[in-house]
């Protein structure tokens, strides 16, 4: 089985522009969910998807958001970037809710660096 | 504050030594995850506990569930230079497919 897949792996934009990273799931996952990493916070949860709905949204601001496809592929969008959203963006996979092996598992991530 | 606390936050150790990650927390969780990650790739699962009091052996690394289901442990044993890595561990609750990640503990493992 194909594990998630992000693309693109690397993206240098500059201040002020916007950007849109995608992200799809292991085969057979509904769930999505989208993390941001950085050397100072660590693994900071941005929002998670299902059945296309987001069912959960972590503490970021309007700038960011994110859908999700009838094929649970799923997007995240940041709009005016700042250089604080320079980040490792990672993508996670899992069945969904009420799953009792609840699992979740990672793309390699997109490195998005702001210039 | 951080709902998962790991410690040590840093680690570095000479290869052959043992030891052991504590990841903490005052909330009760369906599952428990252990994932490694490798600079600049997403973090790989490693492990999957449930039940309280499990452990779970995969090689030189052994994995205990607290009875509670609030704490977990990751021990490794005779550590090589390829376990170095940023360990995390991932609470979560299967309900409401919520996922709680700790802070993480940076292992450097040298030759």
């Amino acid at each position: 089985k194909a594990g998630v897949t992000q693309t693109p792996r690397y993206l240098i934009k500059t201040r002020g522009q916007q950007v849109t990273l995608s992200c799809s799931p292991i085969s057979g996952h509904r769930s999505v969910s989208w993390y941001q990493q950085t050397p100072g916070q660590g693994l900071q949860f941005l929002f998670e998807y299902f059945s296309e709905t987001q069912r959960n949204k972590g503490n970021f601001p309007g700038r960011f958001s994110g859908r999700q496809f009838s094929n649970s592929r799923s997007e995240m969008n940041v709009s005016t970037l700042e250089l604080g959203d320079s980040a490792l963006y990672l993508c996670a996979s899992s069945l969904g809710p009420g799953q009792e092996m609840y699992e979740q598992y990672f793309g390699p991530g997109t490195r998005l660096t702001v210039t | 504050t951080q709902l998962l606390e790991q410690s040590p936050q840093f680690l570095s150790i000479q290869e052959g030594e043992n030891l052991t990650v504590y990841c903490n927390s005052s909330s009760v969780f369906s599952s428990l995850q252990w994932y490694r990650q490798e600079p600049g790739e997403g973090p790989v699962l490693l492990v999957t506990v449930v039940t309280g009091g499990e452990v779970k052996k995969l090689k030189r690394l052994t994995f205990q569930f607290g009875d509670a289901r609030k704490d977990s442990s990751l021990h490794i044993t005779a550590a090589q230079p390829g376990d170095t890595g940023l360990y995390l561990c991932a609470g979560g609750e299967y309900n409401f497919n919520k996922f709680y990640f700790g802070s993480g503990t940076k292992l450097n493992v040298k030759p």
